[in-house]
């Protein structure tokens, strides 16, 4: 069974920075592309970044290019998300997901991180 | 950025209604749609890919279709599990953009 799970999530200060992780299991993680998607409260879903299976490859949504970096450990069949410079629009549920081929097959149960004074 | 916009934005329906959603891309996205669902509190799940493709243990009571700019997802009886708020997403390039969702509620 396939199973991701986020952590890392908090409340952090404007400016601060947090790291995500989420760990996979039930799959070979390496053939997986992985993605970030994030929902802010009450809105809809936002797709952040996305990282290949191999770590070579990275894209990122405008809004957090600069700001957030997305990587992988293989060895350890886990994601990540560096956020730095966070603001208050950056608060939201943030999902991993991933599959097989391009489309979001599986998903984690979300972190909450919220940029707050 | 390829823009997805869904209609209606909320839907009122009752049990056993036949209910369709509709999402339009701003450009062709020939077959690269999917469509999920979310209840609150919970992650999305996936429903369907490639415009009408059924994920495996998705009841065949939903269906998908369309092509290039329009697609809609269909339900064919709606049922008490049902009732979610579903987004459409598109698969063609980069950044992934999802529909801003549609709230099915109880009529």
């Amino acid at each position: 069974e396939v199973q991701l799970l986020e952590s890392g999530g908090g409340l952090v200060h404007p400016g601060g920075s947090l790291r995500l992780s989420c760990a996979a299991s039930g799959f070979t993680f390496s053939t997986y592309a992985m993605n970030w998607v994030r929902q802010a409260p009450g809105k809809g879903l936002e797709w952040v970044s996305v990282i290949s299976g191999s770590g070579g490859s990275t894209y990122y949504t405008d809004s957090v290019k600069g700001r957030f970096t997305i990587s992988r450990d293989n060895s350890k069949n886990t994601l990540y998300l560096q956020m730095n410079s966070l603001r208050a629009e950056d608060t939201a549920v943030y999902y991993c997901a991933g599959g097989p081929v391009a489309y979001f097959q599986h998903w984690g149960q979300g972190t909450l991180v919220t940029v707050s004074s | 950025d390829i823009q997805m916009t869904q209609s209606p934005s909320t839907l009122s329906a009752s049990v056993g209604d036949r209910v369709t959603i509709t999402c339009r891309a701003s450009q062709s996205i020939s077959y690269w749609l999917a469509w999920y669902q979310q209840k609150p509190g919970k992650a999305p799940k996936f429903l369907i890919y490639d415009v009408s493709s059924l994920e495996s243990g998705v009841p065949s009571r939903f269906s998908g279709s369309g092509s290039g700019t329009e697609f809609t997802l269909t339900i064919s009886s709606l049922q008490p599990d049902d009732f979610a708020t579903y987004y459409c997403q598109q698969f063609i390039t980069y950044p992934r953009t999802f529909g801003q969702g549609t709230k099915v509620e109880i009529k």
